[in-house]
């Protein structure tokens, strides 16, 4: 069964530093890798995914992610944090069975501190 | 770019009561998925459609149902509603089934049971 784990419930980060939002899976087979952000009361919005190809995946918003097969890894960062980025992050992969439905990570805050 | 509607946004309704959550996707997909998430939890997956049919399903109660109709809009008819059902409802369209067809997410519907 597919599965991703997010370790930390929350991160905190002061304004203009790197941030890291990290992220493993489980998978059997080729994962398929996505990142999600959810704003208060807010849908879930798209940052990027993990297909194939280059290990370093640039997103939305400034944000990037790397993908380890070494590590199962998946860590969501960005050079320079905006307080405007505090929000709900959640990692997911794509189940190999049925109709590919997300599977999610169980989400992470991260709160930049101006 | 117009994106997926759900309505409606928000809704209160005691339990024992019934409910209807609509989706209207993304013009031209045709396949529909619904998430629930409770409160402080990752979304997980209830069903989805693709083509008016249901193509698969997870962790929904017996109490709910749910179809998609000739324009591919989908409701899902909630049925003597408990507390526990409170919780942010997503549904996602895709244009097909596939692994690389990206789900594409609304904004929710949040249904608060009394």
């Amino acid at each position: 069964a597919q599965s991703v784990a997010q370790p930390e419930d929350q991160v905190n980060v002061a304004e203009g530093n790197p941030l890291t939002v990290k992220c493993t899976y489980s998978v059997s087979g080729n994962p398929y890798l996505f990142w999600y952000v959810q704003y208060p009361n807010r849908g879930l919005q798209f940052l990027l995914k993990y297909i194939t190809g280059d290990n370093l995946v640039k997103g939305s918003y400034g944000f990037e992610a790397e993908f380890n097969k070494s590590q199962t890894s998946f860590h969501l960062k960005k050079p320079s944090a905006l307080v405007s980025d505090s929000a709900l992050y959640f990692c997911a992969v794509r189940d190999m069975s049925g109709t590919y439905k997300y599977i999610f990570g169980t989400g992470t805050r991260l709160k930049v501190l101006a | 770019a117009a994106g997926v509607i759900q309505s409606p946004r928000h809704l209160i309704k005691e339990k024992r009561e019934t409910a209807t959550l609509k989706c209207y996707p993304i013009p031209r997909h045709d396949t529909v998925y619904w998430y629930q998430q409770g409160p402080g939890q990752d979304p997980q997956f209830l069903i989805s459609f693709y083509e008016k049919m249901q193509s698969d399903k997870g962790s929904i109660p017996d109490r709910f149902s749910a179809q998609q109709f000739s324009d591919y809009h989908s409701e899902l008819n909630m049925s003597s509603l408990e507390l526990g059902d409170s919780a942010l409802y997503f549904c996602a369209s895709s244009l097909g089934t596939g692994l690389y067809n990206e789900q594409f997410f609304g904004p929710g519907t949040r249904l608060t049971v009394l």
